[in-house]
């Protein structure tokens, strides 16, 4: 089974920030890789698809990158209301979703 | 608007067994392939099992944790997708979402969850 890797695991930024979280997958995935936002007591969200695609309707500051084995999320400006966990997700044809284990950001 | 709202959840002894129900709107559900996630208390998400549309032959597949204790049902004509589990552990012990996907590889809309609690 191919396993997902995230660091941090939490993380303190200020307003305005430029804010990347990593994903590591344990062999190549191609760019099967996705990225969910959860806030506090709230059903997560698709932010962005195959690696670097943006679902309709979320803010550009939000975006991904990568390929092969390594993948990152980025805020290139942190806001208040992007308080929240955020999962890198792999999916392959057995087929098997395989969550990472969530990045918590917190505001500084 | 998509809707998923889940209900069934509650409080069940280990061994015992719990329907989970899912009605879903605002979106072609008879087309659409369904999946189960769950989040155990302050712990993160693992998948349950997805269901096929019954035009792409409505095949059910699930992760290991649950495979032959938990089974999947869909009834398009009630747009309602169902969560059976049975044989249950206290580490079953979680929120259990209903998902819609828009695309094989994500998990596009999300319901509310519901608490399923595994104690004696």
């Amino acid at each position: 089974d191919i396993q997902m890797t995230q660091s941090p695991s939490s993380l303190s930024a200020s307003v305005g920030d430029r804010v990347t979280i990593t994903c590591q997958a344990s062999q190549d995935i191609n760019k099967n890789l996705n990225w969910y936002q959860q806030k506090a007591g709230k059903a997560p969200e698709l932010l962005i698809y195959d690696t670097s695609n943006l679902k309709t309707g979320v803010p550009s500051r939000f975006s991904g990158s990568g390929s092969g084995t390594v993948f990152t999320f980025t805020v290139s400006s942190l806001q208040p209301e992007d308080i929240a966990t955020y999962y890198c997700q792999h999916y392959d044809n057995l087929p098997s979703y395989t969550f990472g284990q969530g990045t918590t950001l917190e505001i500084k | 608007e998509v809707q998923l709202v889940e209900s069934g959840g509650g409080l069940v002894k280990p061994g015992g067994s719990l329907r989970l129900s899912c009605a879903a709107s605002g979106f072609g559900f008879s087309g659409t392939w369904m999946s189960w996630v769950r989040q155990a208390p302050g712990k993160g998400l693992e998948w349950v099992g997805r269901m096929k549309s019954k035009a792409s032959g409505g095949t059910i597949d699930c992760g290991a944790p649950v495979k032959g204790r938990f089974t999947m049902s869909r009834d398009d004509e009630k747009n309602t997708l169902y969560l059976q589990m049975n044989s249950l552990k206290t580490e079953d012990t979680a929120v259990y979402y209903c998902v819609a996907q828009t695309r094989a590889g994500t998990f596009d809309f999300w319901g509310q969850g519901a608490l399923v609690t595994v104690s004696s």
